[in-house]
């Protein structure tokens, strides 16, 4: 079954708003996630990485006041687009690593289109 | 630019045909992953190689990483429509993964 949940499944919103995306650890606590971008017809980049209890750490070139990131618990995750704009538009993933640290699972993925 | 380059960048084939798609990079890597993406999911992990020289088989996929565990391929026997979807090279650095440029893989019925 899935271990890593996101909500929602996609979002329309009009631009300026924020907007927020959840991942959830469905079967083991993780003190870590990373949250991903991947625009049409291409690889995911990593964004951030989101670290429970302290500030997420951020990949170069990605906005941290734009991508707001809030690992407040052990099993939840939150990254919130603020004043989205169109070219935010992307599908957007989460991930987390095995408790034993080999392996790491994807979630299902956000879309979300900004008008 | 990416570390990790895949190709091609699009490939479409009949069904019932072999195919192979490449990952390479000038960099040294402890080992690779392979993943599948379907439309709207999140990535799937198919198979690690750590071993330089190392092949592994999944059903119908080979995946081998290079003997200088700078590059790796992966080879499907008889594609499948089942196949269609964006295949990933990636490696794992501090416990993040970092994704090549993909291969986009139609399979004609």
């Amino acid at each position: 079954g899935a271990v890593v949940s996101q909500h929602p499944s996609w979002v329309i919103c009009k631009s300026g708003t924020s907007v927020k995306i959840e991942c959830r650890s469905l079967d083991f606590q993780a003190t870590t996630m990373f949250w991903y971008r991947q625009f049409p017809k291409q690889s995911l980049m990593l964004m951030a990485t989101s670290n429970e209890g302290s500030k997420a750490t951020y990949e170069q070139g990605v906005e941290k006041d734009k991508f707001l990131i809030n690992h407040a618990s052990l099993t939840l995750s939150t990254l919130t687009v603020t004043s989205a704009h169109p070219e935010d538009s992307s599908f957007y993933i989460c991930s987390q690593n095995s408790q034993g640290q080999e392996t790491q699972y994807f979630g299902p993925g956000t879309r979300l289109l900004v008008l | 630019t990416q570390l990790l380059e895949q190709s091609p960048q699009f490939l479409s084939i009949q069904e019932g045909e072999n195919l192979t798609v490449y990952c390479n990079s000038s960099s040294v890597f402890s080992s690779l992953q392979w993943y599948r993406q379907e439309p709207g999911e999140g990535p799937v992990l198919l198979v690690t190689v750590v071993t330089g020289g190392e092949v592994k088989k999944l059903k119908r996929l080979t995946f081998q990483f290079g003997d200088a565990r700078k590059d790796s391929s992966l080879h499907i026997t008889a594609a499948q429509t089942g196949d269609t979807g964006l295949y990933l090279c990636a490696y794992s650095s501090a416990s993040k993964i970092i994704f090549g440029s993909g291969t986009r893989l139609s399979i004609r019925p």
